[in-house]
């Protein structure tokens, strides 16, 4: 089972401030995504990484940006928070087995909410 | 594309009762599926996944079979307890490329003692 830790849990701030999301997991996995949980539960793909310096945006437009400089840490960065960016924010991470399939292993998640 | 369509809720049932949580999925190759749990104020926990057709999945007292001839990934368990109140996702991966997970929008189950 994969150890993914996300920083803070929770915050809540101002309008117009930027903000990092942390995300960082120590099983040594290539893959990583972020997902956007709205109020109805529904999850949405933002972002998605494959490995250093590798990263992709997901199904799910979103004006947050990802760095990818070292495997395990995968950071979700907003540049000027609005209300609209209120939600729970997911991280999580695979590995890919030989001759098998990816399976997702999630962090505890951030509630972020701005005023 | 991919789609995960699972049995709206919320669903409320009393202790030591069946549970039945419906999951069908339209997938162009042949996907691997999963049962994903959310416990309040946490993130999603993998409960079970199945890799291929006829394959059951189980943990927990849970179980859900592969069924390719219904696309279907039926979460099922025999007796609810108040702690398995939580939100449930059933969701596939397509394995063929894109790797990513698809979900379905989530039952919240809520069990009365």
């Amino acid at each position: 089972e994969a150890d993914i830790y996300q920083t803070p849990r929770y915050l809540v701030i101002g309008t117009g401030k930027k903000i990092t999301l942390e995300c960082s997991q120590t099983m040594g996995h290539d893959k990583m995504y972020w997902y956007q949980q709205d109020p109805g539960m529904e999850l949405h793909l933002i972002h998605y990484s494959y490995g250093v310096n590798s990263t992709e945006k997901g199904d799910l437009s979103s004006e947050s940006t990802v760095s990818r400089i070292r495997t395990e840490h995968f950071p979700l960065t907003l540049e000027s928070a609005r209300p609209s960016h209120t939600s729970q924010y997911l991280c999580a991470s695979s590995e890919r087995k030989t001759g098998g399939t990816d399976t997702q292993y999630f962090g505890p998640g951030t509630r972020l909410t701005v005023l | 594309g991919d789609s995960v369509t699972q049995m709206e809720g919320p669903v409320t049932l009393s202790e030591e009762a069946f549970l039945t949580i419906n999951c069908t999925y339209t997938a162009t190759g042949y996907p691997s599926l999963f049962w994903y749990v959310q416990y309040p104020g946490e993130g999603l926990q993998l409960l079970l996944k199945a890799t291929k057709a006829d394959d059951k999945g189980s943990n927990k007292g849970f179980e859900a079979t592969y069924r390719k001839e219904t696309t279907s990934f039926h979460l099922e368990k025999g007796s609810v307890q108040v702690s398995d109140s939580a939100v449930y996702f059933c969701a596939l991966s397509d394995g063929g490329g894109s790797e990513k997970l698809v979900f379905g929008k989530g039952t919240k189950l809520t069990v009365n003692p």
